[in-house]
């Protein structure tokens, strides 16, 4: 299995352009989430989903939009971007609500 | 605002020696949970406590949970320079899991 995989691993962006991170999940977990990580900070939750069709809003929302079509997918999508939104980006899946995550290898972004 | 802080923030120990980290969070917990994280690399999943329980064990890790003090501490036994990363507490709520800042084990040959 592939497990949870995410791409591009790394990506440059200009201040203002948009761009998707990818996500997707072969493992059929019915939660997923988006977490961004910054030096001294752990990780903070954007953005989650407990299953196709429902997401909700995480400790640092504002700037991101997700979407859940299918179980499988959940992208991340970046507006307009900011230099504040350069970070390391990590996608997570779970089986139950209550069970371990699996996570990806990360999406290095910066916002020039 | 995050939920778990980790205590302390870096710890340095000579190989063999046991590593104790602490983790102390704010709410009501139905679970609390403990991750690695290889530098440059996802974070992978250690061991899961629920709320009933006091204590767990999986190989060279003991995990403690205190509901009433609301805090864990994860000892690793024996360490090795392989153990050499950081560690996080999340902890989880009906639906998200929030992260704590982590802690960075250097563990020295």
């Amino acid at each position: 299995n592939a497990g949870v995989t995410q791409t591009p691993k790394f990506q440059v962006l200009k201040t203002g352009q948009s761009m998707t991170l990818q996500c997707a999940q072969d493992m059929n977990h019915e939660y997923m989430s988006w977490y961004r990580q910054d030096p001294g900070m752990g990780l903070r939750l954007i953005h989650y989903s407990v299953g196709a069709g429902i997401t909700d809003q995480g400790e640092v929302p504002n700037g991101y939009n997700v979407s859940r079509s299918t179980t499988e997918d959940f992208p991340l999508r970046l507006l307009s971007a900011a230099p504040s939104q350069t970070s390391v980006y990590f996608c997570a899946s779970r089986f139950h609500w209550a069970g371990e995550l699996f996570f990806g290898e990360g999406s290095r972004l910066t916002v020039l | 605002s995050q939920q778990g802080e980790e205590d302390p923030q870096a710890l340095s120990i000579q190989e063999g020696e046991n590593a104790t980290m602490n983790c102390s969070y704010k709410t009501s917990i139905n679970n609390l949970q403990w991750y690695r994280q290889n530098s440059g690399r996802g974070l992978v999943h250690l061991i899961l406590i629920r709320s009933n329980e006091r204590e767990k064990h999986s190989g060279r890790l003991r995990v403690t949970l205190d509901t009433s003090k609301k805090s864990s501490s994860l000892l690793i036994t024996a360490s090795r320079a392989a153990d050499t990363a950081s560690y996080f507490c999340a902890t989880g709520g009906n639906n998200d899991m929030r992260f704590g800042a982590g802690t960075r084990l250097t563990v020295k040959p």
